[in-house]
């Protein structure tokens, strides 16, 4: 069964702003891994943040992790054209990873 | 970087054939995946397999089969195609889950028509 949800399921911005997606699970974890998928291509591993983690960076990539809350956050800083895209978290637990449904993103020009 | 390669970015097929989805990866990964991708539901693993001749079942297996003869093909098969396995199908690899790089690489998909 899915444990992602995803929050939003759409989000629509102007180039330049930052872009903020969520993400809930509901057992427990061994990491938590963000995803992008460009349309009609195969998805694309971002980042990956365990459970002893908080937070992590790369590049403009800022996610945050909150165990208590089960829910994690993607950031995207200064966005631009070529983020948009769908952001799928995925939840690893014992053995597998469960995605979520994903957020649509378009970075507007 | 890890290649993974889908045979066929796109395919048509009637009911009741049977369909073959072949997936191969170029990094001697033990893991590989089949999922399926519908709107609104996300992905959805069919099954997947830890190694050579070793398979599991995933969330939605009924209606498929796969076969791992060698390390680096992983087959997905439909056994007689229904209209409701239209969708995106994506194969994916990974080391074991007990390395450091536990990240998926997927391949490009295959988006599969039944009618």
């Amino acid at each position: 069964s899915q444990q992602g949800e995803e929050d939003p399921q759409a989000l629509s911005i102007q180039e330049g702003e930052n872009a903020t997606m969520n993400c809930s699970y509901k057992t427990s974890i061994n990491n938590l891994q963000w995803y992008r998928q460009n349309s009609g291509r195969g998805l694309v591993h971002l980042i990956l943040i365990r459970s002893n983690e908080r937070e992590k960076h790369s590049g403009r990539l800022r996610v945050t992790l909150d165990t208590s809350k089960k829910s994690s956050s993607l950031l995207i800083t200064a966005s631009r054209a070529a983020d948009t895209a769908s952001y799928f978290c995925a939840s690893k637990g014992a053995q597998k990873l469960v995605f979520g449904q994903g957020t649509r993103l378009t970075i507007n020009p | 970087d890890v290649k993974v390669t889908q045979s066929s970015r796109y395919l048509v097929k009637r009911t009741g054939e049977k369909v073959f989805l072949e997936c191969v990866q170029d990094m001697d990964h033990e893991n590989m995946f089949w999922y399926r991708q519908d709107p609104g539901l996300g992905l959805r693993l069919i099954y997947f397999s830890y190694d050579v001749k070793m398979k599991e079942k995933g969330d939605i297996p009924e209606g498929y089969s796969v076969s791992r003869e060698k390390k680096e093909l992983f087959s997905l098969i439909l056994e007689s195609a229904s209209t409701n396995q239209t969708s995106m199908y994506l194969c994916a690899s990974s080391l074991p889950s007990w390395g450091t790089n536990e990240k998926l690489f997927f391949g490009s998909g295959t988006q599969l028509s039944v009618l």
